[in-house]
Order: structure tokens, then sequence, then C-alpha cells
């Protein structure tokens, strides 16, 4: 059981746009920087986001961030079916005093 | 380039050890909190440990403490996990990690390729 909570799996067709949430509580969302990863399988995971909507150089701009109270969410616009992959929020957690993940959302470009 | 080239996973009985190595290159490793991050097949994502820049202050996860152990070597760049009392649910792929401060969140960037490490008899 995840303390952040993502829904396990979401698709939508090329070029379209589909939106990854991850919710938390005071503690952790509500209150840290949240950041994102981008994992193919088979592979290492990449940062895709980090301070809740920044993003690294070589990260295209179909990809945003933001959040909102204790939810924070991802979005992918212009879907590939090369966005096929798992996507993880993370961020630290002021009670248990360390980094919490979500369990993962599994992207399907239909 | 920046580099994370982890080493020493393999095949360990339960109640086994095993030390795993993190090579970094391309960055001044001493500058970085250093992250051992962990997903069981199948699984997610979850943090191990971490080792502040000097080295010298170390966290763990609950399931992991008192049987795990961080150590870095600045002079070689390297980070290590030394793993002790192995049970069969800490099978899983080892990442290393470097680690960027935003207030007080860690976001990790880059990741090592992993190495795996499977408990069993």
């Amino acid at each position: 059981q995840s303390v952040l909570t993502q829904p396990p799996s979401v698709s939508a067709a090329p070029g379209q746009k589909v939106t990854i949430s991850c919710s938390g509580s005071s503690s952790n969302i509500g209150n840290n920087y949240v950041s994102w990863y981008q994992q193919f399988p088979g592979t290492a995971p990449k940062l895709l986001m980090y301070e809740d909507n920044k993003r690294p150089s070589g990260i295209p701009d179909r990809f945003s961030g933001s959040k909102s109270g204790t939810s924070a969410t991802l979005g992918i616009t212009g879907l590939q079916t090369g966005d096929e992959a798992d996507y993880y929020c993370g961020t630290w957690d002021s009670r248990l005093r360390l980094t919490v993940f979500g369990g993962g959302t599994q992207l399907t470009v239909l | 380039e920046v580099q994370l080239l982890e080493s020493g996973g393999g095949l360990v009985q339960p109640g086994g050890s095993l030390r795993l190595s993190c090579a970094a290159s391309g960055f001044v490793f001493g500058g970085y909190v250093m992250n051992w991050v962990r997903q069981a097949p199948g699984k997610g994502l979850e943090w191990v440990s971490g080792v502040n820049e000097s080295g010298h202050n170390t966290s763990y996860a609950d399931s992991v403490k008192g049987r795990f152990s961080i150590s870095s070597d600045k002079a070689n760049s390297t980070l290590f996990l030394q793993m002790n009392s192995l049970r069969a649910d800490d099978t899983a792929i080892y990442y290393c990690a470097r680690g960027r401060i935003a207030g007080v969140t860690l976001y990790f960037d880059p990741w090592g390729q992993g190495t795996l490490v499977t408990v069993s008899s």
C-alpha cells in the first residue's frame, strides 16, 4: 500500500491528452514538492518533472505538472506511442521522514 | 556525461549478505545526496537509503533499518550498500540515484541502470 495514490492505468488515443493523478496528504504533497518519473519496461526510471511543474532539459513541453492541495497531476498532450511507460510520482513525507512514491500508473496509447 | 553504474547484485540465500557498489562519474560526487531505491519484480519504487554530501549522515527505510548500511568513498566517487540478514522480500532491482534538493524534498536524477538482487534458497 503506497503512501501516494495513483490510478493503476490510464489510456488514450494518439494525439490526445491524458492526465495522471497522484493523491496524498498534508504531510507529503500538501507541503512538499512533487517529482515525476517515467520508466520504460526493463529500464531505469528517468526524471520527468521536479518541483511540481519544472521540466529537466530535454523533456518536451508536451509534459506538464501541476499541484492543488494534497494532489498533483501529470499532463501529457499530443500523445505518442513512444509515451507508453509507467509513471511514478514522488515527494518527501514530513511525518514518516522519508521519500515516498506512488504505486505507479501504466500509460497505454491505443 | 553524468553516469551511475551499479554492480554487486546476484543470488543469495536468506540470511546471507551482499555488498552493492555504484560508481559515479561526470559530476562532483561529494556535492550531492546519494541514494539507493529498489523495485521488487512487477512492483513500484521504494526509497531504501540515503547518505548526505559529507558522507556522515545516513538514513534508512524502516524495512531495512538495522540490516543495511550505506556508505560512500568520495575519493573514488563510489557509493555502497552493505546488505545483511537478507530476506526474500528484499528481492528487487536496486538503483543508485543522485539526489537533488528542493526545499526539504529530494528528487532523483539521474538513476543508474540497476543491479538485481535475488534472495532465494
